[in-house]
């Protein structure tokens, strides 16, 4: 099966400036996640969707930072304005709903921001 | 959230040799994980491993649940073992991993 799809791979930009990054979930899963790894430390979640619905975002700095699943499969993330601590690794990660066997991590958009 | 803590932070290891990774969680979890991160930033899930004992191959794995730590355990180390080995664990009232700092794994040829 084919796994969890995120574009793009890598992206710079400066601060104050947006940017959005997109996840497509192994067909089937009904749970989404976005994580951000900064470097050296250990990714942390900050926003959970079950279908289009939004289970868990009390991680996610809502002043600048957005999350979308408008259907229920893709989902985009936004920064505006981006700040130079936002620069990370984004991933996102699915699973079947109430599963944790199938949990599988997309490869992840490296973001620096200058 | 919980704590997650592993030891040792960095390990250089001659290709062939042995190692153990410890993870240590700050309440008890469910699900416990263990996860390889290469140099490409891909996380592979490696093993599954709530309680008891597992192998793959040159890896294994220990969960002692009531202890709250896990041991990763890697024989006859390779150049491809290298990269963040991560320990993450889910409690019982979400979803969500919660991981550790991770150990950073090199092996020289």
């Amino acid at each position: 099966e084919a796994g969890v799809a995120q574009s793009p791979r890598y992206k710079i930009i400066e601060k104050r400036q947006s940017v959005a990054f997109w996840c497509n979930p192994i067909s089937g899963h009904a749970t989404l996640y976005w994580y951000q790894q900064i470097l050296g430390q250990g990714p942390k979640l900050l926003i959970q969707f079950q279908n289009n619905g939004v289970v868990d975002d009390s991680q996610l700095p809502k002043d600048r930072f957005s999350a979308e699943r408008l259907k229920g499969v893709d989902s985009t993330l936004k920064i505006q304005p981006a700040k130079l601590e936002d620069s990370a690794v984004y991933l996102c990660a699915s699973s079947k709903e109430g599963a944790f066997l199938g949990y599988t991590f997309g490869s992840g958009t490296r973001l620096t921001v200058v | 959230g919980i704590q997650v803590e592993q030891s040792p932070p960095d390990l250089i290891l001659q290709e062939g040799a042995n190692s153990t990774l410890r993870c240590n969680f700050s309440d008890s979890v469910n699900n416990l994980q263990w996860f390889h991160q290469n140099p490409w930033g891909q996380l592979i899930n490696l093993f599954y491993i709530p309680s008891g004992t597992k192998q793959n191959g040159r890896l294994s794995a220990t969960t002692v649940a009531t202890e709250r730590y896990s041991l990763l355990y890697i024989s006859s180390s390779q150049t491809t073992d290298s990269g963040v080995y991560f320990c993450a664990g889910i409690v019982d009232t979400g979803n969500q991993f919660y991981f550790g700092t991770g150990t950073s794994l090199t092996v020289i040829p």
